[in-house]
């Protein structure tokens, strides 16, 4: 199947600092990827869609302003959590599908933990 | 508004013996559904999915599930567990080709004990 790779697989940092977490597709285009944050024992909470070329749909109570979402390339996503603090600690997973094919299966990135210290 | 849920939050089994976990959907359309499992501080591995033709559908690492239309149901089953399987699992759910959004079911955690 397709790969997704999510970079950094976990991350420390500074309360006020911002961090930068990639995702790509290796051997597809994404004209859309997705950006999920999963807190402990539970499921997957959809933050927001991103779109090639344009701006990310976020869902409701999600803070575009604290969550930057860019997708320069059909290949490359790339989330940023602006002035990051303890309660932003989670873990952050993207996923992506290949709209070439009719197979509608998702394909994830490894997930990246986020720890604000 | 498509739902999936995953009736139980964990599920014990010992290890050789069969495994079931459950999960039901609620889409408009016809649904494409998938199994998927994480592993600690991993993000989601496929398991099998649903698109049309057997309603019985065969994945990865021996796991199989029935697509269940009047039911609506789409359980995962293994014959055989095994301690490795233990692990966190979703169900997701896009009602349709043309639906970009996928649904997950809460998870339910699997614990094989040996």
């Amino acid at each position: 199947g397709a790969v997704v790779s999510q970079h950094p697989s976990w991350v420390i940092c500074k309360s006020g600092t911002s961090v930068k977490i990639e995702c790509r597709s290796l051997d597809f285009q994404a004209t859309t990827m997705f950006w999920y944050r999963q807190f402990p024992k539970q499921s997957l909470m959809l933050m927001a869609t991103s779109n090639e070329g344009s701006k990310a749909t976020y869902e409701q109570g999600v803070e575009k302003d604290k969550f930057l979402i860019n997708h320069a390339s059909l290949t490359l996503s790339t989330l940023t959590v602006t002035s990051a603090h303890p309660e932003d600690s989670s873990f952050y997973i993207c996923s992506a599908r290949d709209w070439e094919i009719s197979n509608p299966e998702a394909f994830f990135g490894q997930g990246t933990r986020l720890t604000v210290v | 508004a498509q739902s999936v849920a995953q009736p139980e939050d964990q599920v014990n089994v010992a290890e050789g013996n069969p495994l079931t976990v459950k999960c039901t959907y609620s889409v408009s359309g016809n649904p494409y559904l998938f199994w998927y499992v994480q592993y600690p501080n991993r993000g989601l591995q496929f398991l099998l999915k649903y698109i049309t033709g057997d309603n019985l559908v065969k994945g990865s690492y021996g796991f199989e599930a029935e697509f269940n239309k009047s039911q609506t149901s789409f359980h995962l089953k293994k014959p055989s567990a095994l301690v490795s399987d233990s692990a966190l699992y979703f169900c997701a759910a896009y009602s349709g080709a043309g639906s970009y959004q996928l649904t997950f079911g809460k998870g339910t955690k699997l614990s094989v004990i040996p």
